[in-house]
């Protein structure tokens, strides 16, 4: 059965420092989404992606964060400048458009 | 605010039993709903959905129900078990219903399963 898949499952940064989190999504779906969870709380929107722009972002999703989808496999979340409030599971999500929004495993991001 | 919440944070039951986790949701507009259910250390995983002009729609031993007049959902898991224990999370989306608008997500519930 087709997955989203994550890397890296941890990821540790010092605060002030870039990140990059890469999802490769299920092949044959069109839309692409960032959400991310803080620990105990539910899980919040952050951007959507089609035909290779944003469609939707949410207030969290300022001009420290950005995504791409460099080639056609990999979608990527990436934060400049991290601060420790960015601390979080970050999951990628993908849709055809006509099915439901299959998730990743997430990505852990510990920001110290 | 426009909101998707749970009426309860946790359930135990025994195993089994049926288990009903209940959510509700204030935006009158939503019209497509999403049950997840999200193991520790896992994304959530698609169990059902069901859009606004259905009121019921079942599964394998999972049932959700839709009232649209007081703005309800509920999850129903028959024979419950152990390998259910998870946290449950309603979701909606108000894109006019497509299964690619964002999802908002509910605080959750924590079920679990005794033995």
């Amino acid at each position: 059965e087709p997955e989203v898949t994550q890397t890296p499952s941890h990821q540790v940064t010092q605060m002030g420092q870039e990140v990059i989190l890469r999802c490769v999504p299920i092949s044959n779906h069109l839309y692409f989404y960032w959400y991310r969870q803080i620990l105990g709380q539910k899980v919040e929107f952050l951007v959507s992606f089609y035909n290779n722009e944003i469609s939707e972002k949410s207030e969290i999703f300022d001009d420290q964060f950005s995504v791409e989808r460099p080639d056609g496999s990999n979608f990527t979340l990436k934060i400049r400048s991290t601060k420790l409030e960015d601390s979080a599971m970050y999951f990628c999500a993908s849709t055809s458009g006509v099915d439901t929004q299959y998730f990743g495993p997430g990505t852990r991001l510990t920001v110290l | 605010g426009e909101s998707v919440g749970l009426h309860l944070p946790t359930l135990s039951v025994q195993e089994g039993d049926n288990s009903i986790i209940n959510c509700a949701y204030s935006n009158s507009a939503s019209d497509y709903f999403i049950w997840y259910k999200q193991e520790s250390g896992k994304g959530p995983q698609f169990i059902i959905d069901i859009r606004s002009n259905m009121d019921k729609r079942q599964g394998q031993r999972v049932t959700v129900l839709l009232n649209k007049t007081v703005k309800h959902l509920s999850l129903q898991i028959a024979a419950t078990q152990p390998g259910d224990s998870a946290v449950y999370f309603c979701a909606e989306i108000r894109a006019g219903g497509t299964s690619y608008g964002k999802l908002t997500f509910g605080q959750g519930t924590i079920l679990t399963v005794h033995p």
